[in-house]
């Protein structure tokens, strides 16, 4: 049973462009969330996906935006990237068994570097 | 977002125990507490949650105190592997998203 898995492993970018990263939740999940995390740093939350939509959203501009398909998996999109943008960028699934039990299972993440 | 406080870092033994010790002081009476452990260049890694009684799982011990405002997770025998950095995370009452810390350096000597 593949767990969670993110594409790609690594992205270089220049300021100003725009990236898409995959995310494949692990077998039976249907919550895909995504994450940021800077060097040193713990990780942030960008926003979570469920039955396709938005469900809850961190402190994060609009120039993050994300999708949910029908498989649960997920895509997240930043635009007008920004120097400040590079950190590793964490997917993690989940199944709703209740909501204040949730277990978060991350994938690898994928390494963001804005040049 | 509730906070919790853990110290930066910590240094432990090969099979030794080790107690991961963390403050909640403002947790309300819905959050559960969640532990997660990232090890070098890879994702977080659940470990253990409880609400109110003490945890055990194959991985660790929660250890929580009556009063709520702190808890302990405790590795019972350190191996090198167990070298990461620990969060401990409360998860708010109708929320689902995890708030990270910047957790405690798990350092094991052989």
């Amino acid at each position: 049973d593949a767990g969670v898995t993110q594409s790609p492993t690594h992205l270089i970018k220049t300021r100003g462009q725009q990236v898409t990263l995959r995310c494949s939740p692990k077998s039976g999940h249907d919550t895909v969330s995504w994450y940021q995390q800077a060097l040193g740093q713990g990780p942030q939350f960008i926003f979570q996906y469920y039955e396709e939509e938005e469900r809850q959203r961190g402190n994060f501009p609009d120039r993050f935006s994300g999708h949910q398909f029908p498989n649960y998996s997920s895509e997240l999109n930043v635009n007008a990237l920004l120097l400040g943008d590079s950190a590793l960028y964490l997917c993690a699934s989940s199944s709703v068994i209740s909501k204040w039990e949730e277990t978060q299972y991350f994938g690898p993440g994928t390494r963001l570097l804005v040049l | 977002d509730a906070k919790t406080t853990q110290p930066n870092s910590m240094e432990s033994n090969e099979e030794e125990p080790v107690h991961l010790p963390c403050n909640h002081s403002t947790i309300s009476g819905t959050d559960y507490i969640h532990w997660y452990r990232q090890l070098p260049s890879q994702g977080p890694e659940y470990v253990i949650h409880g609400l109110t009684s003490n945890v055990n799982n194959r991985m660790a011990s929660l250890a929580i105190a009556e009063d709520r405002k702190s808890s302990t997770l405790i590795l019972h025998r350190a191996t090198l592997r167990d070298a990461a950095v620990y969060y401990c995370i409360l998860l708010q009452g109708g929320s689902e998203k995890l708030v990270f810390g910047k957790g405690t350096k798990l350092t094991v000597n052989p």
